[in-house]
């Protein structure tokens, strides 16, 4: 049982460049979530997906799109990367139909130079 | 906007003693808290979860409480070992309608225990 996966684990980006994070859940949840992890910042949500086909911002959704391709799956895009993108990402699920806990992927440290 | 502060930063304790981690929260309306552990270049573990209604759970030689009125949560560790080193984060979930299910994370506490 994989859990949470997301790919890629590392990412070196030059500035206008675009890319995509791939994240995947084998667990059957329902709702999916995006979050940097900046130093002394905690997380910080990107954008929540509550169901399959739904999609919500959240704190900082700027210079970010996604995509809920189907229940197991949620993609972060990033357009034009800029220098102030550059963090560790986290995508993260839960089962959305209660009081349950949440379950992290490894992470993707992404630099933007 | 919920606010939610770990204080200390950074803890360092000797093997052994009890460890004490703090979070506060500036909204009571939430609908559970969870504390999480990190270690370093990896994700999060969520260690325990509490519900609004719940003053404390428990989980072998941990143990969380939660004042939802006065906005605190403690998580005790008892016993510190050196495997407990890592960096503890809380996160709130909040009642409102327009968060729900959004969660809102401390910045954390880097936790050293020293052999």
């Amino acid at each position: 049982n994989a859990g949470v996966t997301q790919t890629p684990k590392f990412q070196v980006l030059k500035t206008g460049q675009s890319m995509t994070l791939q994240c995947a859940q084998d667990m059957n949840h329902n709702s999916m979530y995006w979050y940097r992890q900046d130093p002394g910042m905690g997380l910080r949500l990107i954008y929540y997906s509550a169901s399959e086909g739904t999609t919500d911002k959240g704190e900082v959704p700027n210079g970010y799109n996604v995509s809920r391709l189907n229940k197991r799956e949620f993609s972060l895009r990033l357009e034009s990367a800029a220098p102030s993108q550059t963090s560790v990402y986290f995508c993260a699920s839960r089962t959305g139909t209660g009081a349950e806990k949440l379950f992290f992927g490894s992470g993707t440290q992404l630099s933007v130079l | 906007k919920q606010e939610v502060t770990q204080i200390p930063a950074a803890l360092s304790v000797p093997e052994g003693e009890n460890l004490v981690l703090n979070c506060s929260f500036t909204d009571s309306a939430i609908y559970n808290l969870q504390w999480f552990r990190q270690d370093p270049g990896k994700g999060l573990t969520s260690l325990l979860l509490i519900q609004s209604s719940q003053r404390e759970q428990t989980s072998g030689r941990l143990n969380a409480s939660l004042d939802k009125s006065s906005g605190r949560s403690t998580l005790y560790i008892a016993a510190s070992q050196p495997g407990d080193s890592a960096t503890y984060l809380c996160a709130v979930r909040p009642l409102k309608s327009d968060s729900w299910g959004k969660f809102q994370f401390g910045a954390g506490t880097q936790v050293v225990v020293t052999p």
